[in-house]
């Protein structure tokens, strides 16, 4: 069964201190690793797919790498404006139509403090 | 373009009431997946579809159908509501790997 844990559950920072969220995984065989931002009262948006060990993907003050076991997702120097939930999901590489799925993990709620 | 539209937005039913929650993406994609989402729980998947006439079950299907008879639609039917099926409901489209889905802004259902 794929399973995914992020901690931690919340993070209060200050503007422009710098953090890392975690995300641990269990999958088979790892098709894809994603990140998403969800805003309250809105669907995930999309920000990232990770797919080996040692990648990287930057978005403005993002970076999400990837290891064999986990992923975190570094954020420099946050802004107000970066507050939210941040979800980490995966996908399993499978022979059927499950290798679509996503299993995602519970989020971290980050707030960032002007 | 719109992306993924659901509707209603917010919803609230008496118990054993059945509705449908509708779903419409225009990005002609063929990946389709219907969630919910609980405090505590994150997102849990209940049906899916890979293209139209070809859904599948997720994590936590009972209580729930679906069917795809176009690229564009993906319904999903309550068929007697209970309390326990109070969350928000989130519909989401993909092409497939690597671009993720992009999912609608959620429908907020509420049974009494």
């Amino acid at each position: 069964e794929d399973q995914v844990t992020q901690s931690p559950e919340a993070l209060r920072l200050q503007e422009g201190e710098s953090s890392s969220l975690n995300c641990s995984y269990t999958v088979s065989g790892l098709r894809g690793l994603f990140w998403y931002r969800q805003d309250p009262g809105k669907g995930p948006e999309f920000l990232f797919t990770l797919y080996s060990a040692g990648e990287e993907k930057e978005k403005e003050r993002l970076k999400a790498t990837l290891t064999k076991k986990e992923s975190f997702l570094h954020i420099t120097a946050p802004k107000p404006e970066d507050s939210a939930t941040y979800l980490c999901a995966v996908q399993a590489d499978r022979w059927d139509f499950g290798n679509e799925k996503l299993t995602f993990g519970t989020g971290t709620r980050l707030t960032i403090i002007p | 373009n719109a992306g993924v539209t659901q509707t209603p937005k917010f919803q609230v039913l008496k118990t054993g009431q059945s509705m449908t929650l509708q779903c419409a993406q225009d990005m002609n994609h063929e990946y389709m997946s219907w969630y919910r989402q609980d405090p505590g729980m994150g997102l849990r998947l209940i049906h899916y579809s890979v293209g139209a006439g070809i859904t599948d079950q997720g994590e936590v299907p009972n209580g729930y159908n679906v069917s795809r008879s176009t690229t564009e639609d993906f319904p999903l039917r309550l068929l007697s509501a209970a309390p326990s099926q109070t969350s928000v409901y989130f519909c989401a489209s993909s092409p497939g790997t690597p671009r993720g889905y992009t999912f609608g802004s959620g429908t907020r259902l509420t049974v009494v």
